[in-house]
């Protein structure tokens, strides 16, 4: 079965300070990964997804993941944070080849300090 | 274009009664699932629909959840008997075509409390 593990419920960076959000999977066959962010009381948003193309994806509002095989790891970063980046971050795994159904890590809030 | 809508945002409703919630995917959208989300957790994997049929309901946690999308469009989750533990946000969200990696638009959610 699949899953996903989020080290770190809470995070907490000075703005302008780089943004580590770290997210490992088990998946017995290559899957598809995905980043989504959940503002307060708004729906969640995609902000990137790696499917099997380049394994560094880029999203939008400057963040980036790196998908490493061997570490079974996509991790999130952006270089320098923004008060408007606090939120929740939910990392995501669907089976390549299974169900579409997508498997989300307990999530990671973030929070920005001025 | 208009994106997810669920209806109602929030529904209070008193233990052992019965709730619908209605969510209306994207235009064109022929895939929708429903998730749900308890405090402090990320959302939880209940039912998926690839046109009007359940493509795959392994996520449903009891015969008390039952969805529906009989013409591929608008679906509906229902659930009866409600209990306490049934209290979480529940998410809709629509895909364009049946693709794997195909990015999964979700709607803000209706929040239900069982009194």
């Amino acid at each position: 079965a699949q899953s996903v593990t989020q080290l770190g419920s809470h995070v907490s960076v000075s703005e302008g300070a780089l943004v580590l959000l770290r997210c490992n999977y088990s998946s017995s066959v290559p899957p598809y990964l995905f980043w989504y962010v959940q503002y307060p009381n708004q729906g969640l948003q995609l902000l990137l997804k790696y499917t099997s193309a380049a394994t560094l994806v880029k999203g939008i509002n400057g963040f980036e993941a790196e998908f490493k095989k061997s570490e079974t790891s996509f991790h999130l970063t952006k270089p320098s944070a923004h008060m408007s980046d606090a939120a929740e971050y939910f990392c995501a795994v669907m089976t390549q080849g299974g169900s579409e159904k997508l498997v989300f890590g307990k999530g990671t809030k973030l929070t920005v300090n001025p | 274009g208009a994106g997810v809508s669920q209806t109602p945002s929030n529904k209070v409703t008193e233990k052992g009664k019965y709730v619908e919630l209605r969510c209306d995917p994207i235009s064109g959208h022929t895939a929708l699932y429903w998730y749900r989300q308890s405090l402090g957790q990320g959302p939880e994997f209940l039912i998926y629909f690839q046109g009007t049929g359940a493509a795959d309901d392994s996520g449903l946690p009891n015969d008390r959840f039952f969805a529906v999308r009989p013409e591929g469009s608008v679906s509906t989750l229902k659930i009866q008997r409600t209990e306490r533990g049934d209290s979480a946000v529940y998410l809709c969200a629509s895909s364009a075509i049946r693709g794997r990696s195909d990015t999964q638009y979700f709607g803000p959610g209706t929040r239900l409390t069982v009194l």
